[in-house]
């Protein structure tokens, strides 16, 4: 069974630091990876996915993620955090299932930013 | 502004009561979906629909019943709550083509007793 584990439950960032945020599947083929924000009080919004080709891949506000086969990861980086960027992110994995795709989501990383 | 819409935000019920919750969206959107999210948990699905008509279980349907009688409409009901149903809820939609839930609502808070 596919599975997604985020090691990092809580990161602490200083305002203008680097960000990366860790997540690790495990799944016999190439997956659907999704990065997702959540805000506080608010539902989830998609940052970024990865289908197939280039392994690094952009999103918006500023974040990208890189595909890395041989490791099983598809870590999501930010080269200077904002204030705003404070929330929980969590990784998904898509598998296909039926006619659709079933995300199984990783149980999430929750980013402070100090100022 | 377009998008997904969850009513109500909040609601308090006592064991055994029933109710249900709604979703609208005003996307045009084919798929619909149901999630919950408890702490350190991620969310996990508990229904979808690809369509007006259609409904399928996802990872945790027991206890939840939906329907999708309208394309823009997706229910949640909960026949008979229980306290291992509080948690909060999330309703999302998608294209067909889009893999994945593309938008979602601000959640439902629901607290069984």
């Amino acid at each position: 069974a596919q599975s997604v584990t985020q090691p990092d439950i809580h990161i602490t960032v200083s305002e203008g630091a680097s960000l990366e945020l860790r997540c690790n599947y495990s799944y016999g083929a190439t997956p659907y990876l999704f990065w997702y924000v959540q805000s506080p009080g608010q539902g989830l919004q998609l940052l970024l996915k990865y289908f197939s080709g280039d392994t690094l891949v952009q999103g918006i506000k500023g974040f990208e993620a890189e595909f890395k086969r041989s490791q099983s990861s598809f870590n999501l980086r930010k080269p200077s955090v904002h204030w705003s960027d404070a929330a929980e992110y969590f990784c998904a994995v898509g598998l296909r299932w039926g006619s659709n795709y079933k995300l199984t989501f990783g149980k999430g990383t929750l980013l402070t930013v100090n100022p | 502004n377009a998008g997904v819409t969850q009513t109500p935000k909040f609601r308090v019920l006592k064991t055994g009561q029933s109710m249900t919750l709604l979703c609208a969206q005003d996307m045009n959107h084919e798929y619909m979906y149901w999630y919950r999210q408890d702490p350190g948990m991620g969310l996990r699905l508990i229904h979808y629909s690809v369509g007006e008509g259609t409904t399928a279980k996802g990872e945790v349907p027991d206890g939840y019943n939906v329907s999708r009688l309208k394309k823009q409409n997706f229910l949640l009901g909960l026949e008979s709550a229980a306290p291992s149903q509080t948690s909060v809820y999330f309703c999302a939609s998608g294209t067909q083509h889009s893999n994945q839930p593309q938008h979602f609502g601000d959640g439902t808070r629901l607290s069984i007793l």
